[in-house]
């Protein structure tokens, strides 16, 4: 079956735009968590979504939000980006709970100019 | 809350050496414990995972990793590794809380 599928992969911004990322979970997984990495902090955790609802929050600021669709597909917005914001992100699937195991997608990879 | 520590950024081995990347872990609660391996310009993919029962977990490739709650570690370990095993490996822990937790990672270098 189809994985977990990242659009875009990758994206180059600037300093204040905003940006939207997509995750396509694998079918029938209904959690969705968003991390992101990078070489200095490693995986951080983001967000986790659950049936249309946040279920988990980490310690980000409000600029990093997201959502999830009824059909489980997953967004990821930050605003105001900056030069910090640089990043993989990743989005994990996994089925009603994150407890197990989390399949990710390839990433998104940002840039912020 | 909890953490976890990869003591070891980087680890350089010889193909067909064996190799141990520790993971230790801090949390007040009960803890799943697992390791995911990271190939370059890729996602993470999990090797192998601890709920309960046995303590030494076998895995893919040839991995495995012996939970010990005294020493609240989860280290990992592989008898003879392969170029292939080239990657970066992450240790992670989730508690009940449902949130999983990723350590620094652990470069792996075999070197031919």
């Amino acid at each position: 079956k189809a994985g977990v599928t990242q659009t875009p992969r990758y994206l180059i911004k600037t300093r204040g735009q905003q940006v939207t990322l997509s995750c396509s979970p694998i079918s029938g997984h209904r959690s969705v968590s968003w991390y992101q990495q990078t070489p200095g902090q490693g995986l951080q955790f983001l967000f986790e979504y659950f049936s249309e609802t946040q279920r988990n929050k980490g310690n980000f600021p409000g600029r990093f939000s997201g959502r999830q669709f009824s059909n489980s597909r997953s967004e990821m917005n930050v605003s105001t980006l900056e030069l910090g914001d640089s990043a993989l992100y990743l989005c994990a699937s996994s089925l009603e709970r994150a407890f197990g195991e989390l399949f990710f997608g390839e990433g998104s990879r940002l840039t912020v100019l | 809350a909890q953490s976890v520590t990869q003591l070891d950024s980087q680890v350089p081995v010889f193909e067909e050496a064996p190799v141990e990347l520790r993971c230790n872990y801090s949390s007040s609660v009960s803890v799943y414990l697992f390791w995911y391996v990271q190939y370059p310009n890729q996602g993470l993919q999990l090797l192998l995972k601890y709920l309960s029962g046995s303590t030494l977990v076998k895995g893919i490739n040839g991995f495995e990793a012996e939970f010990n709650k005294s020493q609240t570690s989860f280290h990992l370990r592989k008898p003879s590794v392969h170029i292939s095993d080239t990657a970066e490996y992450f240790c992670a822990v989730e508690t009940s809380y449902d949130k999983v937790i990723f350590g620094p990672g652990t470069s792996l270098s075999v070197i031919p």
